[in-house]
C-alpha cells in the first residue's frame, strides 16, 4: 500500500505563503488522485483540492481559490500544496490524502501563522 | 455551498450500537465514505461506497444508505471506537469533496 511521508511543521507571518510537500511510496503515484484536507485545532475536517497526478489538473473548493495551488513532480513522487496571503485561521494541520476513497492520509504537517 | 449534516455527538455504553447519520441532497447520487479520528491522530477510512468495509476495519462496522440519508452503525461498541466520525462525499458535479462537521462517540 502506498505511504504518504509528509514534510515538516513551518511557522509563518501572516501574509507569507506556504508550501508543504507530500512524498509517495511505491509506484503507484500517477494513479490515484491526491487530495489536500486541513484540521484546524479542536475543528473538522475541511477539503481543500485535488490534483490527479497523471494529467495535473486540479480542483480547489471555492474557499480557497486563487490562494492554493496544488502541484506534482512525479519524478520525485511527490506532491506540492502551497497557500498563499495566510492569515491566522489558516493555522492548522494539513494533510495529503491518496486513494479512490481518500483511504491513505499522511501524517499531517502543521502551519502555524503568527506575527 | 453543499452541506453535510451529523449530529455532534453520540454516546452509547460498551457492548451496546452505535448509530450516527449523515444527511445531505447528493448522498441519493454519489457515494459517501466514513472516517475515524482518534485524538491526536490522522483520520482512517472505516466504510467507503456507502457500505462496503476496508479489510482492516472490523466486522462491528457497517454503513447503510437510504435516499439522501448515510448511516455508520458499530455493534458491539468497544472503548477503542471512542473517536470523532465524519462523512464525506461529493457535490452535485462531483468535483468538489465535503466533509460532515464530525460526530463525536462517546463510550460510556
Amino acid at each position: 500500500q502506498v505511504q504518504l511521508v509528509q514534510s515538516g511543521a513551518e511557522v509563518k507571518e501572516p501574509g507569507a505563503s506556504v508550501k508543504v510537500s507530500c512524498k509517495a511510496s511505491g509506484n503507484t503515484f500517477t494513479t490515484y488522485e491526491i487530495n489536500w484536507v486541513r484540521q484546524a485545532t479542536g475543528q473538522g475536517l475541511d477539503w481543500m483540492g485535488w490534483l490527479k497526478p497523471n494529467s495535473g489538473n486540479t480542483g480547489y473548493a471555492q474557499k480557497f481559490q486563487g490562494r492554493v495551488t496544488i502541484t506534482r513532480d512525479i519524478s520525485l513522487t511527490t506532491a506540492y500544496m502551497e497557500l498563499s496571503s495566510l492569515r491566522s485561521d489558516d493555522t492548522a494541520v494539513y494533510y495529503c490524502v491518496v486513494g479512490d476513497y481518500m483511504d491513505v492520509w499522511g501524517k499531517g504537517t502543521t502551519v502555524t501563522v503568527f506575527s | 455551498s453543499y452541506e453535510l449534516t451529523q449530529p455532534p455527538s453520540v454516546s452509547v455504553s460498551p457492548g451496546q450500537t452505535a448509530r450516527i447519520t449523515c444527511s445531505g441532497e447528493t448522498l441519493s447520487q454519489h457515494f459517501g465514505h466514513w472516517y475515524q479520528q482518534r485524538p491526536g491522530q490522522a483520520p482512517i477510512l472505516v466504510i467507503y461506497k456507502n457500505t462496503e468495509r476496508p479489510s482492516r476495519i472490523p466486522e462491528r462496522f457497517s454503513g447503510s444508505h437510504s435516499g439522501t440519508t448515510l448511516t455508520l452503525t458499530i455493534n458491539g461498541v468497544q472503548a477503542e471506537d471512542e473517536a470523532v466520525y465524519y462523512c464525506q462525499s461529493p457535490d452535485s458535479t462531483n468535483t468538489y469533496k465535503f466533509f460532515g462537521g464530525g460526530t463525536k462517540l462517546t463510550v460510556l
